[in-house]
């Protein structure tokens, strides 16, 4: 059970270029998130999905799209990178509310750098 | 949206001291968690707690949810206990707001 996963760890891309960050988890959650984290500053979530096929935006969208195809995949894209995203990026998951416990369960990270 | 504060913002600690991080919160929530961001950036589930009181080990927690507070208390304190503690909580809409963050340096 590796929990939540996110691929890659590290990239550095230059303006403008286009990227995906995978996320993925095992628990069988209905609930999928990702968040930015900005140095010296709380997570601020980008967007989130309720369910395979479903996506929202969350407090900082702007800049990124999300699409959730399967329910155990979030992907994350950047399809015109600005310095301004330079961030550690956060994938997370959580069961469905009417199942008991919202509690969210974080993967490990991804440091983008744009240059 | 809820505002989530924390403080103190920076806690120097020496080893073996006890603390008290506290969470403050505008609104009625559904969900309140407690994590620890280790220096390598890896945020770590301390605890799920939208009322009540739990402990694990040092730690323990309460929340008490009529009066929009949390208060995460670190006993006997260890160098590995270092890093920034958030407190995040949601308010019924499934999204989680996080609170700027409490550093904590526990000196040897």
């Amino acid at each position: 059970n590796a929990g939540v996963t996110q691929t890659p760890k590290f990239r550095v891309l230059k303006t403008g270029q286009s990227m995906t960050l995978l996320c993925a988890q095992d628990m069988n959650h209905e609930y999928m998130y990702w968040y930015r984290q900005d140095p010296g500053m709380g997570l601020r979530l980008i967007h989130y999905s309720v369910g395979e096929g479903t996506t929202a935006k969350g407090e900082v969208p702007d800049g990124y799209n999300v699409s959730r195809l399967k329910k155990q995949n979030f992907l994350l894209g950047l399809e015109s990178a600005a310095p301004s995203q330079t961030s550690v990026y956060f994938c997370a998951s959580s069961q469905s509310g009417t199942s008991g416990s919202y509690e969210q369960y974080f993967g490990p990270g991804t440091r983008l750098t744009v240059t | 949206g809820i505002q989530v504060e924390q403080s103190p913002p920076d806690l120097i600690l020496q080893e073996g001291a006890n603390s008290t991080l506290r969470c403050n919160f505008s609104d009625s929530v559904n969900n309140l968690q407690w994590f620890h961001q280790n220096p390598w950036g890896q945020l770590i589930n301390l605890f799920y707690i939208p009322s009540g009181t739990k402990q694990n080990g040092r730690l323990s927690a309460t929340t008490v949810a009529t009066e929009r507070y949390s208060l995460l208390y670190i006993s006997s304190s260890q160098t590995t206990d270092s890093g920034v503690y958030f407190c995040a909580v949601e308010p019924y809409d499934y999204k989680l707001s996080f609170g700027a963050g409490t550093t904590v340096t526990v000196r040897a």
